[in-house]
């Protein structure tokens, strides 16, 4: 499998603008994250999705802020309009729906927002 | 809700030194413990991982970590570190039934020179 799936690496975006940030979780996997790491805060859980649903969306800063899973393999976070401060690392990450299992996690979107 | 404190923020040893990074979490039930790796420019990636069982976990690269119920800890733990070992350490928990999602504590920035 070639794990977590995320796209695009990078974006540099103007302030204002609409961002989306894709992935793809590990086939199988049931639950998917979104976090966000910063120097300032740290790792920070935005939502999870289990089966295709939002379980927990507390950490979705503001309204400028959501995220989907239309189905099992395809997850998208947008920002509209986008601010400076969101720039970060925001990470995705998947995991199975049975204990003793970890969380799995992509390379990153490094946004900037100019 | 729970957290996690990592008490050493940025810590410098020589190869060869033994490494002990700090962790401790708060929340009174059931726990399953974490310590991920992130080198320069990548991913998180797991070390190792306790859920039950012998308090004491192996993890990859010749990482254990020791859990302690009673001090609430999960220090991680190498006796010979490499300059590869260069990397930012984070410790992580999800506490109590049905919880999936990570909590995570702000990272340990560890510094190996030659």
């Amino acid at each position: 499998d070639a794990g977590v799936i995320q796209s695009p690496r990078h974006e540099v975006t103007e302030m204002g603008q609409e961002v989306t940030l894709r992935c793809k979780p590990i086939s199988g996997h049931d639950y998917l994250f979104w976090y966000r790491q910063t120097m300032m805060r740290g790792l920070e859980l935005l939502i999870y999705f289990n089966n295709n649903v939002p379980i927990d969306d507390s950490g979705m800063p503001e309204d400028r802020f959501s995220a989907k899973m239309p189905n099992a393999s395809f997850s998208t976070l947008k920002i509209q309009p986008s601010e400076p401060r969101d720039s970060a690392v925001y990470f995705c990450a998947s995991s199975l729906g049975v204990p003793n299992t970890e969380a799995f996690f992509g390379q990153g979107t490094r946004l900037t927002v100019v | 809700a729970q957290s996690v404190s990592q008490h050493n923020h940025h810590v410098i040893l020589s190869e060869a030194a033994s490494l002990e990074l700090g962790c401790n979490y708060s929340y009174g039930g059931t726990v399953n413990l974490f310590w991920y790796v992130q080198y320069p420019g990548q991913h998180l990636q797991l070390l190792l991982k306790y859920f039950s069982g012998d308090p004491l976990v192996k993890g990859i690269k010749g990482f254990e970590a020791e859990f302690i119920k009673s001090k609430f800890s999960f220090n991680l733990r190498k006796p010979s570190v490499q300059w590869s070992d260069t990397a930012e350490y984070f410790c992580a928990v999800n506490a109590g039934a049905g919880r999936r999602a990570l909590t995570f504590g702000s990272g340990t920035r560890l510094q190996v020179q030659p």
